[in-house]
C-alpha cells in the first residue's frame, strides 16, 4: 500500500461547480497537510496547509484533514476555468525540517470547462 | 512570500554533455533544498536532498555520480546532470523548507538530444 493514494482521475467539471479532491494516507505520523496546485510545466504553489485534523477556509478554498479516517480533502467552491490544473495533496511529520520529506498524491489533473 | 529562482526554465543539450540546474532562495536562507524529477502525468519525485555544507543525500536508486548537487551557499544549491542520455530527459523541481510548509521552483525542462 502507497503511503499517499490520490485518484488521478482526470476531473473535468463545467464552471461554477463545486469540486472535490481527497487524498487517503496510511502514515499516522503525518501532522502537517497541504495542498499543491500546478499549472502544466510549472513548479507546484502552496493552495492551503494544515495541522492535525479540522478544517480551513481561505477563499473558495476549504481544506479538511480527519486523521481519524487518515483522510484529507480539499474543495473548491465556484470554480473557475482558471483553476485547471493538476493538484497534489501533500504531507509531512513536521513543518519545513529538513529532515522530514514531503509525501506526495500522484496528483488530480482538473478541468473546469467554461 | 519565500521565493525559489530555479534557472534555466528550460534546456536542450546533446547525449554525452554536462548540464546544471541552479536554484536560488532570494529572500530567505535556505540550509536544505530537495530535488525532484517528475515524469509527465506523474508525481514529483525525490531525488536527493542538500544540506549547505555538507555531502547531499541520494534517494535509493538515484545515482550519485550522474546527479551531482552542490550546496555551497545558504542562497544556492545546483544540481548538475553528468554525461546526459536521452533517459534523463525530465523535469527537474527543487524545493525549500519555509515553515511550516515548502516553497518549489519554478521548474527546469531538460531535453537531451
Amino acid at each position: 500500500q502507497k503511503e499517499v493514494e490520490q485518484d488521478p482521475g482526470p476531473l473535468s467539471v463545467p464552471e461554477g461547480a463545486i469540486v472535490s479532491l481527497n487524498c487517503t494516507y496510511s502514515n499516522s505520523a503525518f501532522q502537517y497537510f497541504m495542498w499543491y496546485r500546478q499549472y502544466s510545466r510549472k513548479g507546484p504553489e502552496l493552495l492551503m496547509y494544515t495541522y492535525s485534523s479540522g478544517n480551513k477556509e481561505d477563499g473558495r478554498f476549504t481544506a479538511q484533514v480527519d486523521k481519524s479516517s487518515k483522510y484529507i480533502s480539499l474543495f473548491i467552491r465556484d470554480s473557475q476555468p482558471s483553476d485547471s490544473a493538476t493538484y497534489l495533496c501533500a504531507m509531512s511529520q513536521n513543518s519545513g525540517g529538513s529532515n522530514y520529506k514531503l509525501t506526495f498524491g500522484k496528483g488530480t489533473l482538473l478541468t473546469v470547462n467554461p | 512570500g519565500a521565493v525559489v529562482s530555479q534557472h534555466p526554465s528550460w534546456v536542450i543539450c546533446k547525449s554525452g554533455t554536462s548540464v546544471k540546474i541552479e536554484c536560488r532562495s532570494l529572500d530567505f536562507q535556505a540550509t536544505t533544498m530537495f530535488w525532484y524529477r517528475q515524469f509527465p502525468k506523474q508525481s514529483l519525485m525525490l531525488m536527493a536532498t542538500s544540506n549547505e555544507g555538507s555531502k547531499a543525500t541520494y534517494e535509493q536508486g538515484v545515482e550519485k555520480d550522474k546527479f551531482l548537487i552542490n550546496h555551497a551557499s545558504l542562497t544556492l544549491s545546483t544540481l548538475t546532470v553528468t554525461s546526459a542520455h536521452p533517459e534523463d530527459s525530465s523535469f527537474y523541481i527543487c524545493s525549500a523548507p519555509v515553515s511550516p510548509t515548502y516553497t518549489f521552483g519554478s521548474g527546469t525542462r531538460l531535453t537531451v538530444v
